[in-house]
C-alpha cells in the first residue's frame, strides 16, 4: 500500500496562475481532507470530503476550491494564486473503525507563489 | 470554542532528559485527543492518543496525562533521543453526523542533544 500519495511534491507559481494539487489513498478510506501549514500556525483545515460525492468548508477555505473525484481521489485547485497561498499543503484520509480514529498525510507539496 | 492552544513553540532538551509539551481546549464536546510527530520533509503521523476517560496513557517512552477539569492535555517523552527531534502536535477530535475533524494545536519543535 502506498497509503497517501501527492502530487506535485514542490511547485513554483507566479501571482494570478492556476494549480491543482492531486491527492490520492488507497486504502479504502471514506473521509479525505486538505490542510496547509506555516510556522507557528500548526494545520489548519482547507476543506474536506466526507465521502465521495461530498465536500465541506474548514478554517480557510477562501481562495480554493476542491473536487472528490471518486473515493481515492481528492485535488485542490488554486484559481488564481496569491503570495498568501505560499504554503505546505497536506492531504490526509481517514477511518472510523471499531472506535479507533486516525488520519494519516501525504508527505506534502511546499508550494511557493511569487 | 474550537481552538487548541499548545506551548511551548520550542523546546530544547539533553540527551536522556524529559521533554513535556502542553495542550489546552475550550471545547468540553471534543472526544479524542491525539498527538502527531512530523519530522523535516514528511507529512504528520500519529504517535499516541488517549480518550477523555482515562488519566494517563504509556506507550513506551511516550505518555500522555489527561486533565478532564482543567481541559489541558499534555505530552511526556522519557529518556529523550536525537532521533526524537521533530515537530509535534497536539489535536482534539470534532464529531460531527457524517465525519471527523481534527483541530490542530500550533506544533512544537523537539530538539535533543547528545
Amino acid at each position: 500500500n502506498a497509503g497517501v500519495t501527492q502530487t506535485p511534491k514542490f511547485q513554483v507559481l507566479k501571482t494570478g496562475q492556476s494549480m491543482t494539487l492531486q491527492c490520492a489513498q488507497d486504502m479504502n478510506h471514506n473521509s479525505m481532507y486538505w490542510y496547509r501549514q506555516d510556522p507557528g500556525m500548526g494545520l489548519r483545515l482547507i476543506y474536506y470530503s466526507a465521502s465521495e460525492g461530498t465536500t465541506d468548508k474548514g478554517e480557510v477555505p477562501n481562495g480554493y476550491n476542491v473536487s472528490r473525484l471518486n473515493k481515492r481521489e481528492f485535488s485542490l485547485r488554486l484559481e488564481s494564486a496569491a503570495p498568501s497561498q505560499t504554503s505546505v499543503y497536506f492531504c490526509a484520509s481517514s477511518i472510523r473503525d471499531r472506535g479507533l480514529y486516525e488520519q494519516y498525510f501525504g508527505p506534502g507539496t511546499r508550494l511557493t507563489v511569487t | 470554542q474550537q481552538q487548541v492552544k499548545q506551548s511551548p513553540q520550542s523546546l530544547i532538551v539533553q540527551k536522556g532528559g524529559i521533554s513535556i509539551i502542553n495542550c489546552a481546549y475550550e471545547n468540553t464536546a471534543f472526544d479524542y485527543f491525539p498527538w502527531y510527530q512530523q519530522f523535516p520533509g514528511k507529512g504528520p503521523a500519529l504517535l499516541i492518543a488517549i480518550r477523555p476517560d482515562v488519566s494517563e496513557k504509556k506507550e513506551g517512552r511516550f505518555t500522555i496525562s489527561f486533565n478532564k477539569s482543567a481541559k489541558q492535555f499534555s505530552l511526556h517523552i522519557m529518556d529523550s533521543q536525537p532521533g526524537d527531534s521533530a515537530t509535534y502536535f497536539c489535536a482534539a477530535r470534532s464529531r460531527s453526523y457524517n465525519t471527523d475533524k481534527l483541530i490542530f494545536g500550533t506544533g512544537t519543535r523537539l530538539q535533543v542533544f547528545p
